[in-house]
């Protein structure tokens, strides 16, 4: 496996259910990202990790909780969803150095989530 | 204000066209800027990171006026396959993280 992977892919979940979307990095990095991204919207930061350690939680709701076990892996946690929350949600990378310049970042494929 | 702004399109060009577009940025002090390219319902992929001095990659050109706060991506000889949205990319300051326009729409017609 090369770059950011997601899975699931696509994901149907009732507003009672709880799921967990998924995010591997092959790239060596030390930071990861979650983003939303709605139909015709800019993309939203979510959530930020650096070196395992949760930097930014971007006022997102409690029903989205994120979990970083290790560098190379990201989750996240969903449970009693609304369906404002069907967006595409997808992960990112990068390598951060501290008082270095920002590098790009490389995206995961998405996970398509409709909450019904 | 918004950080970054793009003008949404669409801008429908024919093969072979030249299209170009600007995408405005509202903090003096950002650093680091990117254009990315989505496809419907992909994910954003890097395009290129744009550097002061201006920069080319094949038919593409980036050009960055630090003093009007703005981008911009030209594309020369359009292809069919150059259809897509193009998302401007700038780094929030004082951090690593990035902000993202709302993207250009561009579709070239046969």
């Amino acid at each position: 496996e090369t770059g950011v992977t997601q899975t699931p892919r696509h994901l149907v979940m009732g507003m009672t259910n709880k799921k967990s979307l998924k995010c591997e990095q092959h790239l060596g990095h030390n930071a990861m990202y979650w983003y939303k991204q709605s139909a015709k919207k800019p993309l939203e930061l979510m959530f930020v990790y650096s070196l395992e350690e949760r930097v930014e939680n971007n006022s997102v709701p409690s029903r989205f909780s994120p979990e970083c076990p290790n560098s190379s892996h990201l989750f996240l946690h969903l449970h009693t969803l609304q369906p404002e929350d069907s967006a595409l949600y997808l992960c990112a990378s990068t390598q951060h150095l501290a008082g270095g310049p920002t590098y790009e970042q490389y995206f995961g494929p998405g996970t398509r989530l409709t909450v019904t | 204000r918004k950080e970054v702004e793009q003008d949404p399109g669409p801008f429908n060009v024919p093969e072979g066209a030249t299209v170009a577009f600007n995408c405005t940025y509202s903090n003096s002090a950002s650093q680091s800027f990117f254009w990315y390219r989505q496809d419907c319902r992909k994910e954003p992929k890097l395009l290129m990171s744009v550097y002061s001095s201006g920069n080319e990659d094949g038919r593409f050109t980036a050009q960055l006026n630090r003093a009007s706060q703005y981008i911009s991506l030209l594309i020369r000889d359009s292809k069919l396959s150059d259809s897509a949205t193009y998302l401007c990319v700038v780094n929030r300051v004082d951090d690593y993280k990035l902000s993202f326009g709302a993207g250009t729409t561009v579709t070239v017609r046969a």
